[in-house]
């Protein structure tokens, strides 16, 4: 298992925007996942993203993976109120546990 | 996406009593799951990973005897927080890893207050 670092720390934009939230790691991953907390709750599991795929997408998400670079992006897009939320990236290179880092704090204003 | 179940969702108890908290897979079965503590704006720390019928397997730095872990069923693993004190009111997460999908899916939460 794996840290992932995400990047910015935080972020604050206008509803209707666009938000991109970035996750470097440092060894080879079967697959990448994003989670999304909202303040006092559970992590909700938002997409999952193999070592061999380059993006994805799911609704107004869209996730990119560079193997080369070790890193993943994800990219929201038309920014509503209910995405504020933390978001966390999980780099996974065996299955089992899922280590967090910090995570990205996002703040879409109305 | 699956749902898994915490209870309870928040309990205040006295200091020096037990607590024990709940997970449970609703709709797949999970050999394994993890508990997690996190404190007020910090990332989500890994505790334990507890595996069914079989110890549970503790990160470094955390007490197994503070923190008693079962997994008797291949939907149900408990935490117990024995002796609770203050410095242990913390949010208490579980998480149940679904295998067929490659992921984990998490409980939503236990928040534990120690007077």
């Amino acid at each position: 298992s794996q840290q992932g670092e995400e990047d910015p720390q935080a972020l604050s934009i206008q509803e209707g925007e666009n938000a991109t939230m970035n996750c470097s790691y440092k060894t080879s991953i079967n697959n990448l996942q994003w989670y999304r907390q909202n303040s006092g709750r559970g992590l909700v599991h938002l997409i999952l993203i193999r070592s061999n795929e380059r993006e994805k997408h799911s609704g107004r998400l869209r996730v990119t993976l560079d193997t080369s670079k070790k890193s993943s992006s994800l990219l929201i897009t038309a920014s509503r109120a209910a995405d504020t939320a933390s978001y966390f990236c999980a780099p996974n290179n065996q299955g089992g546990k899922l280590i967090f880092g910090q995570g990205t704090e996002l703040s879409v204003k109305p | 996406g699956a749902v898994v179940s915490q209870h309870p969702s928040r309990v205040i108890c006295k200091s020096g009593t037990s607590v024990k908290i709940e997970c449970r897979s609703l709709d797949f079965q999970a050999t394994t799951m993890f508990w997690y503590r996190q404190f007020p704006k910090k990332s989500l720390m890994l505790m334990a990973t507890s595996n069914e019928g079989s110890k549970a397997t503790y990160e470094q730095g955390v007490e197994k005897d503070k923190f008693l872990i079962n997994h008797a069923s291949l939907t149900l693993s408990t935490l117990t927080v024995t002796s609770a004190h203050p410095e242990d009111s913390s949010f208490y997460i579980c998480s149940a890893d679904a295998v067929a999908q490659e992921t984990q899916y998490f409980g939503p939460g236990t928040r534990l207050l120690v007077l």
